[in-house]
């Protein structure tokens, strides 16, 4: 399966808990972005790389929020110190250069904080 | 004024009819426009990309976009029961990487 991938699908942590989740883009596209989505919304743009190079962040990444890419491939998205508000579906999607590239997005973590 | 708005609500048509989905944008500089298919608990999956006015066709899907209304449209011909999701409008502006999404538009297609 050459799609972008996302694990874990699910997790569940209590509050106050830290979490981290993971995404491996498709091999060949240099571009990566997180997005949030909560029940009933768009997916939100959270952070974008372009290779191991973190260009831009959104306001709704706070700083508990912090995300790496350090070898310009798979990138970490961790949460400290979660809040109920943090439940939402995490998306990872990556794309090529193009300023026109389609962004193919993985199938999702799922965060719940109990 | 939000940058992607998806003002329809749930969009009920029956099997074999047309349906229609709208969204507009605020950004005038947007340079890139795409539909995505969400099914329940899914991800989003890419369906069509339009850059261009006019209207662009992939089987069964036709989107259109006016750039000077501010305007891009779905079309689903042909609707299946499988066609039934959630449809998201994203755009991307011009010299910026990320996609701006509508909230989306819920479509049943009724057998």
């Amino acid at each position: 399966d050459t799609g972008v991938s996302q694990n874990p699908r699910h997790k569940i942590t209590k509050r106050g808990q830290n979490v981290t989740f993971r995404c491996d883009p498709i091999s060949e596209h240099n571009r990566l972005y997180w997005y949030r989505q909560t029940l009933g919304q768009g997916p939100e743009f959270l952070t974008y790389f372009q290779n191991e190079a973190q260009l831009e962040k959104s306001r709704l990444l706070s700083d508990r929020f912090s995300a790496e890419r350090p070898k310009g491939s798979f990138s970490t998205l961790e949460i400290q110190r979660t809040e109920q508000g943090d439940s939402a579906m995490y998306l990872c999607a990556s794309s090529g250069d193009s300023p026109d590239a389609e962004a193919f997005f993985g199938q999702g973590t799922r965060l719940t904080v109990v | 004024q939000k940058e992607v708005e998806q003002n329809s609500g749930p969009l009920s048509v029956p099997e074999g009819a047309i349906a229609s989905l709208n969204c507009t944008y605020s950004d005038r500089v947007s340079q890139s426009f795409f539909w995505y298919r969400q099914y329940s608990g899914k991800s989003p999956e890419l369906i069509m990309s339009i850059y261009s006015n006019g209207d662009k066709e992939d089987g069964r899907f036709t989107a259109q976009l006016n750039k000077a209304s501010q305007y891009v449209s779905l079309l689903i011909r042909d609707s299946q029961p499988s066609d039934s999701a959630t449809y998201l409008c994203a755009v991307k502006r011009y010299g910026n990487n990320r996609l701006a999404f509508g909230k989306g538009n819920q479509v049943v297609v009724i057998p």
